[in-house]
């Protein structure tokens, strides 16, 4: 299995400002994810981040709002941008090891 | 697109009653199949996963799942649950090609209360 540990754990955030979040994983992965859970709703993937590469984003999510970094096999970072209520959400950071997909305990943001 | 739809989004159920979560899906291909729970102030777990083989698929904690492919359906179940079964229950498929799991499309989720 994989221990993932994300920070912050939880935020409250002002309209118009940049907050990025940390995910640290206890294991040399290829591939760690970005979800978003907004309140009421179920996990929506955000993009993947590969380690030497961009990030893929998926439909609806753009680079500019959501900018990742994967400097390495065992850390990533996403930046949720220039933030607005509606960005109000648990973003979860995920990654792949032995065919099972692991989630961190999430980083809850509330943009006031 | 792929999509997942769990029925039930807020079941309560008594200490010992029997618990059958609904799950379809909707992808013509071959699928991954998973069942995720997040617990009051925990992290998403895993709880079981289908891959191929034997359709019913057993996982922690005394719960199972039946894959039937007809129906696209990956229903969760355990014949008696327990008031620590209270969580929220996810329903999952992969989006990956070959039969790859890392893009997971989950469904809306249900939130289980075991009353003791």
């Amino acid at each position: 299995s994989a221990v993932i540990s994300q920070k912050p754990s939880r935020d409250i955030c002002q309209r118009g400002t940049s907050l990025t979040i940390q995910c640290q994983v206890d294991s040399q992965v290829t591939m760690m994810f970005w979800y978003r859970q907004q309140p009421r709703q179920s996990l929506t993937l955000i993009a993947t981040a590969n380690q030497g590469s961009e990030a893929t984003y998926e439909s609806g999510f753009v680079i500019d709002k959501f900018p990742i970094s994967r400097p390495n096999l065992t850390f990533s970072t996403l930046t949720v941008s220039n933030m607005s209520p509606e960005d109000s959400s648990i973003y979860l950071c995920s990654v792949e090891l032995g065919n099972t997909i692991y989630f961190g305990e999430g980083s809850w943001l509330t943009v006031v | 697109a792929q999509s997942v739809s769990q029925h039930n989004h807020h079941v309560i159920l008594s200490e010992a009653a029997s618990l059958e979560l609904g799950c379809n899906y909707s992808y013509g291909g071959t699928v991954n199949l998973f069942w995720y729970v997040q617990y009051p102030g925990q992290h998403l777990q895993l709880l079981l996963k289908y891959f191929s083989g034997d359709p019913l698929v057993k996982g922690i904690k005394g719960f199972e799942a039946e894959f039937i492919k007809s129906k696209f359906s990956f229903n969760l179940r355990k014949p008696s649950v327990q008031w620590s079964d209270t969580a929220e229950y996810f329903c999952a498929v992969n989006a990956g090609y070959g039969g790859a799991t890392n893009k997971l499309i989950f469904g809306t989720g249900t939130l289980l209360a075991v009353q003791p």
